[in-house]
Formats: structure tokens, C-alpha cells, sequence
């Protein structure tokens, strides 16, 4: 079955850029999502198609896929940004996630 | 402005069947898929199934063959039922509309999830 790899943590100083990465056998060949999950809440779609932004969501986020990687980027990291980061993609119609990144602002 | 709603019983038993229903408000079920997703507590984010309006449908295979998911339209409902649980079934069960266009595919709304336990 596909599977899609994330770090399992990141960290980032307020204000610097954070990557999350996202990697998967020619995952450039899919079309990537980003969702956002804060603790307690449902997960928020914050990348679609690879590098579009949902109505809402802050310009500081982006995301490009290549090859087998999918890179999502948040510029100008706040202390909101602090969440867990799943991507997914779908593959012989079956929606895969990854494992989730931590990102911790500190 | 359109809500995802989950509801159902938060404790099921092994063995014993999880049913749940996905309410949608302010807006139609037309026109979408409609996914059901878990995440057990403190790991991640797994699919499960969708069902478009119409009523076809598609499954994880990990999870095929103990899945049924529906639409009733007239009710703007969704359900799922998971059968012969055990407590690996244990999870925040969300609905999730996604919007599909050719290949191109997101989750873009989401319920608020609610926690199905199993256990005796």
C-alpha cells in the first residue's frame, strides 16, 4: 500500500520559516493536501492541489511538490502556527495521510 | 454557512457493531463526497470510506470488509457502521465533505469529530 512520509517534529523561531516535508514513492505525480489540526479541534484544510490556499488562510502559508516530495511552508512562523501537519494524497482511490508533523514554535 | 455534525453512541462493546450519522446543515449533500475519517487518540489521521450523493461508494481496503457507509439525501444524512469492533476501532470519528474535480481532490470541511470508545 502507498505510504506517505512526514518528520515526526519540527521546530521553528517565532518570525523564521518552518518546512514540513512530505515524501511518497512519485508523489509529484498526485495532487497533495496540507491539513492543520490544533489540539482538540478537527484538522483545517490549508493547502489543496498542491500549492493552492484555501479562502482564510494566511498568505505566510505555501506548498510545492516535486519528484517525490512534498513541501509545505510557513513564513513568518507565529505561535498560532503551532499544530500538528498531516498531508495526504490519494492513490488507486484510497486517500492516504501521512504520520503528522509536530511543529513546535519556541 | 454549511456544518458537519457527527453523532452515535460513545461507547460500543467488542465485537458489537459502531454506527454512526453525519448530519449536514446549511447546505446541500448534492454534489459532494462525503468521507468518513478516524484518529485514534494521540496518533493519526486515517480514511475510511466515501460515498458521493448519489450512492456509490468506495472503501479503505484495510477496512472493506467490515465497512458499510450510505446517504439519504431526504435527510441530508450520512452514515457509517463498522462491524465486529475491537478496541483498535477506538477513535474520534470525523465526516469530512470533499470537494473533487477530475483528479484533483480535498477535504475542505470537517466535522468536529466525536470519540467512539470500545470496550466492555
Amino acid at each position: 500500500s502507498y505510504e506517505l512520509t512526514q518528520p515526526p517534529s519540527v521546530s521553528v523561531s517565532p518570525g523564521q520559516t518552518a518546512s514540513i516535508t512530505c515524501s511518497g514513492d512519485k508523489l509529484g505525480d498526485k495532487y497533495v493536501c496540507w491539513y492543520q489540526q490544533k489540539p482538540g479541534q478537527s484538522p483545517v484544510l490549508v493547502i489543496y492541489q498542491d500549492k493552492k490556499r484555501p479562502s482564510g488562510i494566511p498568505e505566510r502559508f505555501s506548498g510545492s511538490s516535486s519528484g517525490d516530495t512534498a513541501t509545505l511552508t510557513i513564513s513568518g512562523t507565529q505561535a498560532l502556527d503551532e499544530a500538528d501537519y498531516y498531508c495526504q494524497a490519494w492513490d488507486s482511490s484510497t486517500a492516504v495521510f501521512g504520520g503528522g508533523t509536530k511543529l513546535t514554535v519556541l | 454557512q454549511v456544518q458537519l455534525q457527527e453523532s452515535g453512541p460513545g461507547l460500543v462493546k467488542p465485537s458489537e457493531t459502531l454506527s454512526l450519522t453525519c448530519t449536514v446543515s446549511g447546505g446541500s449533500i448534492g454534489n459532494y463526497y462525503w468521507n468518513w475519517i478516524r484518529q485514534p487518540p494521540g496518533k493519526g489521521l486515517e480514511w475510511i470510506a466515501y460515498v458521493y450523493y448519489s450512492g456509490s461508494t468506495n472503501y479503505n481496503p484495510s477496512l472493506k470488509s467490515r465497512v458499510t457507509i450510505s446517504v439519504d439525501t431526504s435527510k441530508n444524512q450520512l452514515s457509517l457502521k463498522l462491524s465486529s469492533v475491537t478496541a483498535a476501532d477506538t477513535a474520534v470519528y470525523y465526516c469530512a465533505r470533499e470537494v473533487v474535480t477530475g483528479r484533483k481532490r480535498e477535504f475542505d470541511l470537517w466535522g468536529r469529530g466525536t470519540l467512539v470508545t470500545v470496550s466492555s
